[in-house]
């Protein structure tokens, strides 16, 4: 039972490098969201997809792209990382139904450090 | 937009002792689903106990139930029996009825002392 799976886990960019963070569910869930993560700030959402062939933005989109590549899977796009971007991330995803709210699932997080 | 407030950013507890973290949201919705999750050193991503706003009955999940106050907008996480492998960093979140979205709050790490 994978769930969630984002990969790397670990990354190290020089700034103006690209990179794509890609992360794949086998739950059949339709939404998918990305998130990063910063000391002291929880959870901010930069993009997330309700359903496939969706995207919208979240609170910090700025610097990132996201491809909905198929319902199973979710990148998230670093074109020309800069030292800001320095985070983990996460990737999550969740069931969508009219009248449950269900919590998500979370990949196990990449570490980047963009120098 | 919803707001999510952790006021104790780290907290300890002796094991076997209770511990209490807090929480406190703002929203104008009568339609959410309130939620905490607990982060390991592992950084993996668990969810500890969910809360319907609808449901005045407190949720409870073995050694963590919580105290859901819908009228002070508050939502502490109770751990009894506190056990080593309960220190991790502890989020608050909330999740819209209407939306996609949660809101996390900036989290409480806890130390569980031996």
């Amino acid at each position: 039972n994978a769930g969630v799976t984002q990969t790397p886990k670990f990354q190290v960019l020089k700034t103006g490098q690209s990179m794509t963070l890609q992360c794949a569910q086998d739950m059949n869930h339709n939404s998918m969201y990305w998130y990063r993560q910063d000391p002291g700030m929880g959870l901010r959402l930069i993009y997330y997809s309700a359903s496939e062939g969706t995207t919208d933005k979240g609170e910090v989109p700025n610097g990132y792209n996201v491809s909905r590549l198929n319902k199973r899977e979710f990148s998230l796009r670093l074109e020309s990382a800069a030292p800001s971007q320095t985070s983990v991330y996460f990737c999550a995803s969740s069931e969508a139904r009219p009248t449950v709210v269900y919590g998500y699932t979370f990949g196990s997080g990449t570490r980047l450090t963009v120098v | 937009a919803q707001t999510v407030t952790q006021s104790q950013p780290e907290m300890s507890v002796q094991e076997a002792e209770t511990v209490t973290l807090s929480c406190t949201y703002d929203t104008s919705e009568s339609d959410y689903y309130l939620f905490w999750y607990k982060q390991p050193p592992s950084r993996q991503m668990i969810l500890v106990i969910r809360q319907e706003a609808y449901k005045q009955q407190n949720a409870t999940e073995n050694r963590f139930s919580v105290n859901f106050q819908k009228a002070a907008k508050s939502f502490s996480l109770k751990i009894s029996d506190s056990q080593l492998g309960d220190a991790a960093m502890y989020f608050c979140a909330y999740r819209s009825g209407y939306g996609q979205n949660f809101v996390f709050g900036p989290g409480t790490r806890l130390s569980v002392l031996p």
